[in-house]
């Protein structure tokens, strides 16, 4: 139980274009989902934490209007990555949370390529 | 500024082999200290969350240990295998951070047959 799926695991796109990616929790309801972006040898840095239902809170230095992110559902995230450019090139990871406050799910990542 | 350090940044293990390392975390406010196991092209997958000084969990042949009073928890893994090759991450949670996850950069483990 508690799987997260991630789609899509590896994206290539041009600099200017948006890119959409999903989280879905497959058999639970997520209250709370995250988005995190680690780059190369670093830690998991919280981009976004959101509520289904309302907005998303963005942590300090995370830019709202290029990272949109939409939990339309309790099984249904949304991250877009707007006019993509090449230092938005990272592994972006979604997990979800169930009524359990220690219990976090991970889905498997993305890898945004901005060419 | 709350950091979460992992040490060592990297590890190659003999098969059979027992190893151990460390994550060193803000000892202020503390609330809870969770360790994950991520192997490539998979979800990262919880392996403990321990909440109270002098906690010891564990599954199998993985352990941990959790001293919230100088703020490091330490994994233990007895006699390697080479299912056990992964990246294994801790994340401090604390009043201080909003009880949001503090990550470390986690320890690559590698284990050689």
């Amino acid at each position: 139980g508690a799987v997260v799926s991630q789609h899509p695991s590896r994206v290539i796109c041009k600099s200017g274009t948006s890119v959409k990616i999903e989280c879905r929790s497959l058999d639970f309801q997520a209250t709370t989902m995250f988005w995190y972006r680690q780059f190369p040898k670093q830690s998991l840095m919280l981009m976004a934490t959101s509520n289904e239902g309302s907005k998303a809170t963005y942590e300090q230095g995370v830019e709202k209007d290029k990272f949109l992110i939409n939990h339309a559902s309790l099984t249904l995230s949304t991250l877009t990555v707007t006019s993509a450019h090449p230092e938005d090139s990272s592994f972006y990871i979604c997990s979800a949370r169930t009524s359990g406050f220690h219990e976090q799910y991970f889905g498997p990542g993305t890898r945004l390529t901005v060419t | 500024i709350l950091n979460v350090e992992q040490s060592p940044q990297s590890l190659h293990v003999q098969e059979g082999d027992s190893t151990n390392f460390t994550c060193s975390f803000p000892s202020s406010n503390f609330y809870a200290l969770h360790w994950y196991r991520w192997e490539t092209a998979k979800s990262p997958e919880a392996l403990f969350v321990m909440t109270l000084n002098g906690d010891e969990k564990k599954k199998g042949r993985i352990s941990a240990t959790l001293n919230t009073k100088e703020g490091y928890s330490y994994l233990y893994i007895k006699g390697s295998q080479p299912e056990d090759s992964a990246t294994y991450l801790c994340a401090s949670r604390s009043m201080d951070s909003n009880y949001q996850l503090i990550w470390g950069a986690g320890t690559k483990l590698i284990i050689k047959p």
